[in-house]
């Protein structure tokens, strides 16, 4: 079955870290861009970043609001893709969502997300 | 950055009513425009990427137009399930932007 699973969120204090894994199975993610996506309680959704193939030099942009703090990552021999989130904000609350498509799609496969509190 | 509007915000309808959804950009973005379908609690679901194209899967009720900065998506006869929130994305400039959201009642 070709999926995505997020994996690693939690409850975190305000200035701590956290990092988030997504991995794909029953497809290689290898050339496949991917994106993760919050949102935070109530709110809509809001790209945070994506990291580009190899291919395109596994380069990587973000939202001005995470940009110094979030770093996004991939281990395409371990077909997964990692967000690694630092002096987080109470601002940061949101369920994560990783995505992904295809070479000529966009945003297709989407994980269930996984949830991150920012409270002391 | 590009900003996403979205209207109505909210709509009501009855079963098996058309209903379009309009979404603006606030420049031009092409055909780089998806848009989603998300049920409470669910992660969202990819219903039409370019503007126009419907991702695999998904039925043929829905369909996307436009391009430049107006957009459209339609649901030619609602069903239960279509009682939901849908978001539009421009996936032309970083960052990539959504819409706020329409939620459509029954």
């Amino acid at each position: 079955e070709v999926q995505l699973v997020e994996s690693g969120g939690g409850l975190v204090q305000p200035g701590g870290s956290l990092r988030l894994s997504c991995a794909a199975s029953g497809f290689s993610f290898s050339d496949h861009h991917v994106d993760w996506v919050r949102q935070a309680p109530g709110k809509g959704l809001e790209w945070v970043g994506r990291i580009r193939t190899k291919a395109r030099g596994d380069t990587t942009e973000y939202v001005a609001s995470v940009k110094g703090r979030f770093t996004v990552s991939r281990e395409d021999s371990k077909n997964s893709v990692f967000l690694q989130m630092s002096s987080l904000e109470t601002e940061d609350t949101a369920v994560y969502y990783c995505t992904s498509a295809a070479p000529g799609n966009v945003f297709h496969l989407w994980g269930q997300g996984t949830l991150v509190t920012v409270s002391s | 950055d590009i900003q996403m509007t979205q209207s109505p915000s909210s709509l009501s309808a009855f079963e098996g009513d058309r209903v379009t959804i309009t979404c603006r950009a606030s420049q031009d973005i092409g055909n780089n425009l998806a848009w989603f379908q998300q049920k409470p609690g669910k992660a969202p679901k990819s219903l039409i990427y370019a503007a126009s194209n419907l991702q695999s899967g998904v039925p043929s009720k829905f369909s996307g137009s436009g391009s430049g900065t107006d957009f459209t998506l339609t649901i030619s006869s609602l069903q239960p399930e279509d009682f939901t929130t849908y978001y539009c994305l421009q996936y032309l400039t970083y960052p990539f932007t959504f819409g706020p959201g329409t939620k459509v009642d029954i």
